[in-house]
């Protein structure tokens, strides 16, 4: 079974410029995440979809942070325009439908490296 | 207070040791608990869910404690290949137009040696 993939790996851009991170989860998978990873931290939720509807963005910063699942299955996340402390891994997670009350499985993408000079 | 707490560690682990740590939550009414394992510069995987009774997978048992509001994790006969971080997840329940929180801590290091 394919894993969960994520594009691309690794990132550089400076300060201000924008970026855009591509996800595309395991097929059939309803729930799809996307987390901030900083140096030392656990993963941080930024956004959580459910087919193609957000169901938690309360962690995202929407001034800087944008992202879509067009027809319920890849998924985009752009930041723009981008600040040094948003270096970080840009974690992609799919999960079978979460349900009410419980959380399912996640699996994740390699992650892509992103460094904002 | 943060939501989800973890020692950081590392815990130093002799091989074929056993090794156990805990993961505090703040919020009473989380639902769903798990353990990821983590390892360098990798994306997290799944260990294990945590349930209500308690939970072994061959050298790791999983507790969970809602009085004192935190899940453990316990390895028996440490390897080598157990050195990794340790991520706990603790999600929120849900209602019926929202999920709840989902968390993650932010981990545990174990480091087996020789």
């Amino acid at each position: 079974e394919a894993g969960v993939a994520q594009s691309p790996r690794y990132k550089i851009i400076e300060k201000r410029q924008s970026v855009a991170f591509w996800c595309n989860p395991i097929s059939g998978h309803a729930t799809l995440y996307w987390y901030q990873q900083i140096l030392g931290q656990g993963p941080k939720l930024l956004i959580q979809f459910q087919n193609n509807g957000v169901v938690d963005d309360s962690q995202l910063p929407k001034d800087r942070f944008s992202a879509e699942r067009l027809k319920g299955v890849d998924s985009t996340l752009k930041i723009q325009p981008a600040k040094l402390e948003d270096s970080a891994v840009y974690l992609c997670a799919s999960s079978l439908e979460r349900v009410s009350g419980g959380a399912r499985e996640q699996y994740f993408g390699p992650g892509t490296r992103l460094t904002v000079t | 207070r943060k939501e989800v707490e973890q020692d950081p560690g590392p815990f130093n682990v002799p091989e074929g040791a056993t090794v156990a740590f805990n993961c505090t939550y703040s919020n009473s009414a989380s639902q769903s608990f798990f353990w990821y394992r983590q390892d360098c510069r990798k994306e997290p995987k799944l260990l294990m869910s945590v349930y209500s009774s308690g939970n072994e997978d061959g050298r790791f048992t999983a507790q969970l404690n809602r009085a004192s509001q935190y899940i453990s994790l316990l390895i028996r006969d440490s390897k080598l290949s157990d050195s990794a971080t340790y991520l706990c997840v603790v999600a929120g329940r849900g209602t019926t137009d929202s999920w709840g929180k989902l968390q993650f801590g932010a981990g545990t290091q174990v480091v087996v040696t020789p």
